[in-house]
């Protein structure tokens, strides 16, 4: 079935930094989507970004991922971290009307 | 713009017991989901339902029931509460060609 991989729990970096949290993916579906979803303490999960077209960047809040079909990824990327990006990331993959989550993971800026 | 609103947000019940958690949108979406959100185990997928009176088991069905009699409302049950099944449980919907996902503010299960 279905299935999305975050290889790590968490990640710990000090503002200002670039972030990048991986993500893959597995599925027979030809054309999933891909969505990073965040989760903020006490909040529930909302869409960051999501794709549908290979090879296409998308953008959100300062946020990019690209779909990369042939390496089944969809990492997430930031140039500059800030303190506010503190907060557990979820990927997720569509493939008919299912979505599947990955683990999670919690991203931890520091000052 | 929607909410959804599932209740109660604490559920606490006896090992055994059978407990309902409930959940109502007013997106006017056709598919509604159950989550259970553990820590370090991401969201899994306990039911999913793509239009009223349907049901859709997910990687975690086994020990859960879920309803879906109206287009509106999905309720999840946990058939023999188990002190191991303490967690968040977080009902989301979508519509069926969409993809976002507009997610609950989550049920709290403690037994006891």
């Amino acid at each position: 079935g279905d299935s999305v991989t975050q290889t790590e729990g968490l990640v710990t970096l000090t503002e200002g930094l670039p972030v990048m949290l991986n993500c893959t993916y597995q599925t027979i579906y030809s054309n999933p989507f891909l969505f990073w979803y965040v989760q903020h303490l006490n909040e529930s999960p909302r869409l960051l970004l999501k794709s549908f077209t290979d090879n296409k960047r998308t953008e959100h809040q300062g946020f990019h991922a690209t779909l990369h079909k042939s390496s089944s990824s969809f990492h997430l990327q930031k140039s500059s971290a800030q303190l506010s990006d503190s907060a557990l990331y979820y990927c997720a993959l569509r493939g008919t009307n299912k979505v599947v989550f990955g683990t999670g993971t919690r991203l931890q800026v520091l000052p | 713009g929607g909410i959804i609103t599932q209740t109660p947000k604490f559920l606490i019940g006896q090992e055994g017991q059978k407990l309902t958690l409930k959940c109502q949108q007013n997106f006017n979406h056709d598919t509604m989901y159950w989550y259970r959100q553990d820590s370090g185990k991401g969201l899994r997928l306990i039911y999913y339902s793509i239009t009223e009176n349907d049901l859709q088991k997910g990687d975690l069905s086994e020990g859960y029931d879920a309803s879906r009699e109206k287009k509106s409302s999905f309720s999840l049950t946990v058939t023999s509460a188990q002190k191991n099944e303490m967690a968040v449980f977080l009902c989301a919907s979508s519509t069926n060609s969409g993809n976002t996902l507009y997610f609950g503010e989550g049920s709290r299960l403690i037994v006891v």
